[in-house]
């Protein structure tokens, strides 16, 4: 189970934290990732974090502005996002990396948090 | 970059009916990557078929995918009224996961 939290409605050119907590699985043993959903638009990839943390990529349209991050020992993903725009606004998902194909695919969802970037 | 793009955007159709679902690739691409999600209204996305044809744990039979190359589908052999709902296609190739902008069955 993935549990999300942060999000909310922060300022153009502002940051916000979202964190996504797993249970039930052996954390460490599973690539992660971030992705979103515009309002009325389809998935986008965002993120991408290696189990043990030391590979990280990103989109290009958040290359440089957003972070993510995994803590192991308190089974948590994050992602530190700054300099956000309005194009940002969206439904933000962590997701679990299939083991069977090395997280190229995404086997177990969070339960999304809204966030809205407004002047 | 691959884009992926369904068709068609929309499926109009009943309960019992058949669904084929298309996915192309604007290159060819490793079907072992290919995958398949449906996503209910407010809900998180949810796999369907991964390797192109392989169904996710829990996913009923009437879901099968196929497809290599560029040219991948989706078939809902007899549509149940929980299946109306929008899917999508997703990639992953060379760092970077791509996802197609979805096909809406609805009734």
């Amino acid at each position: 189970q993935l549990v999300q939290s942060g999000g909310g409605l922060v300022q153009t050119g502002g940051s916000l934290r979202l964190s996504c907590g797993a249970s039930g699985f052996r954390f460490s043993s599973y690539g992660m990732s971030w992705v979103r959903q515009a309002p009325g638009k389809g998935l986008e990839w965002l993120s991408y974090i290696s189990r043990s943390g030391t590979v990280k990529f990103y989109a290009d349209s958040v290359k440089g502005r957003f972070t993510i991050s995994r803590d192991l020992a308190k089974n948590s993903l994050s992602l530190q996002m700054s300099s956000l725009k309005a194009d940002d606004t969206a439904v933000y998902y962590c997701a679990r990396g299939l083991q069977d194909v090395g997280a190229a695919n995404f086997d177990c969802w969070g339960q999304g948090t809204l966030v809205t970037v407004s002047s | 970059e691959i884009v992926l793009t369904q068709s068609p955007g929309t499926l109009s159709l009943s309960p019992g009916e058949r669904a084929t679902l298309f996915c192309r690739a604007s290159q060819g691409v490793n079907s072992t990557y290919l995958a398949w999600y449906q996503q209910r209204p407010g809900q998180a996305p949810r796999l369907l078929i991964y390797g192109a044809s392989k169904r996710a744990t829990g996913i009923p039979d009437r879901f099968s995918g196929s497809g290599s190359g560029t040219d991948f589908s989706l078939t809902i052999s007899r549509l149940e009224p929980e299946d109306f709902a929008v899917y999508c296609c997703q990639h992953y190739g060379s760092s970077q996961w791509t996802f197609g902008q979805g096909t809406k069955v609805e009734i």
